[in-house]
């Protein structure tokens, strides 16, 4: 199976918080990642969270850590059209700077 | 700081014409990737440079795809020849030695008819 999930589509109205899932396999003690990737664009780091943190906050992101699931979210607070994109996940794959990217979640906001 | 730049942004070629990409990792970032994106999917590796030299090359299909990086600055990925399933973005990062995250460039979108 694939190494690391993601559910495939969020849809959550303007000023509501979305919360986007990510289950991974690989439990080498590193860094795991959210990027962001709208129309016609290359990723843009997000976020990133090291795997001895439980919880970061950045703005309106917040990324929870369950490493003995091996589950990692991505919050966004008070939601804005311009979150409108597809996020990805990114954890480690084993070996020396190498990462398997999740296959995305596509999320919509609706004004 | 410039980032990631990629060339062409779009390129349309015929199955079994050849084609290149090109790529300019940030100002003194060491490691340089090429991953594949197909429509609906997240990225793939295909190829991982340190410096010059190759990292990981296990997912490159070798029979038609090549890459270089012969100065350790900028890389080029040739398809030759190209396939109907070679449709995807082609997507360039890089890095700093011995770090994970990783800056991506704009993407070249492949079409193959």
């Amino acid at each position: 199976g694939e190494d690391v999930e993601q559910s495939l589509f969020l849809s959550v109205r303007e000023g509501d918080s979305s919360v986007i899932n990510c289950t991974y396999t690989d439990s080498s003690s590193t860094y795991l990642y959210w990027y962001k990737q709208e129309p016609g664009a290359g990723l843009q780091l997000l976020t990133y969270i090291f795997s001895n943190m439980d919880m970061k906050q950045d703005q309106r992101l917040t990324v929870l850590l369950n490493k003995k699931d091996k589950h990692l979210s991505l919050r966004i607070a008070d939601t804005q059209t311009g979150d409108s994109a597809i996020y990805f996940c990114a954890a480690p794959r084993g070996g020396y700077q190498k990462v398997t990217f999740g296959t995305g979640t596509k999320l919509q906001v609706i004004p | 700081e410039a980032g990631v730049a990629q060339s062409p942004r779009y390129k349309i070629i015929e199955k079994r014409q050849s084609v290149a990409f090109w790529c300019n990792p940030i100002s003194g970032h060491a490691t340089l990737y090429w991953y594949q994106q197909i429509l609906g999917q997240g990225p793939k590796l295909l190829i991982q440079f340190q410096n010059n030299g190759v990292v990981d090359d296990s997912q490159l299909p070798k029979d038609r795809f090549s890459a270089e990086r012969l100065k350790g600055v900028d890389s080029t990925l040739k398809i030759q020849p190209a396939k109907l399933e070679d449709s995807a973005v082609y997507l360039c990062a890089s890095s700093f030695k011995g770090a994970e995250t990783q800056y991506f460039g704009p993407g070249t979108r492949l079409l193959v008819l």
